[in-house]
């Protein structure tokens, strides 16, 4: 069973328009949580990192948000852009893993003009 | 993409025919690490190193082996592949408390 959770699958919206992208999870012991970017044919980016005592890290239009206590995390993406149309994936790090990482199935995101 | 490159990028084959599968880096990173992506999954660990001769497997690890004779090249090796091994396959280093991921070889077994 996927110990992380992504919602929605998939999301379609309008250029300029903001969305937020959901993840939950179930790891523990939990030591990081990280977003990355997919483009089509290509491989993973990291977007951002959180270990647990952040709450909030950015990246120019990028706002990763993380509550410990629920184990839930956004992606929140600011005035969209084409080039946001990506695959956003959701990893969680486990703190005795040997850097062991679990993957969300993504959320695939289509920007349109 | 951090020095990373992966061969072949795309590559068909036969049922029951072995298949290697080449990550090379440029930057003399320790772990190394073999992934493969399918659909309705997330990215899945095969195997990966540690340093050189040193591996461990990943949660799908059967049907696959690996070897690190040198530093920056980690072998993916499927000694006779079956369909259910097409996927597209990632590579990746650690470096700084982050994976930075290759650009992947999507492999096809017919």
């Amino acid at each position: 069973k996927n110990q992380v959770e992504q919602s929605p699958q998939s999301l379609i919206i309008l250029e300029g328009k903001n969305c937020t992208l959901q993840c939950n999870y179930t790891v523990s012991p939990f030591s990081n949580l990280r977003w990355y970017k997919q483009d089509t044919g290509r491989g993973p980016v990291s977007l951002t990192i959180m270990t647990f005592s952040e709450n909030t890290k950015s990246n120019g239009r990028y706002t990763a948000t993380l509550d410990a206590d629920t184990k839930q995390s956004s992606l929140h993406i600011t005035a969209s852009q084409l080039s946001d149309s990506a695959s956003y994936i959701c990893v969680v790090s486990l703190s005795n893993s040997g850097y062991a990482l679990n993957f969300g199935k993504g959320t695939s995101l289509l920007v349109t003009p | 993409d951090a020095g990373i490159t992966q061969s072949p990028r795309h590559k068909v084959t036969e049922t029951g025919t072995p298949v290697t599968l080449r990550c090379h880096q440029t930057e003399n990173h320790r772990y190394m690490y073999w992934y493969r992506q399918d659909p309705g999954h997330g990215l899945r660990l095969i195997h990966y190193s540690y340093g050189v001769k040193d591996t461990d497997k990943g949660e799908v690890s059967d049907g696959y082996s690996v070897s690190r004779s040198k530093t920056e090249d980690f072998l993916l090796t499927l000694e006779s592949a079956t369909s259910s091994q097409t996927s597209v396959y990632f590579c990746a280093i650690r470096a700084n408390n982050e994976q930075f991921f290759g650009p992947g070889t999507r492999l096809t077994v017919l």
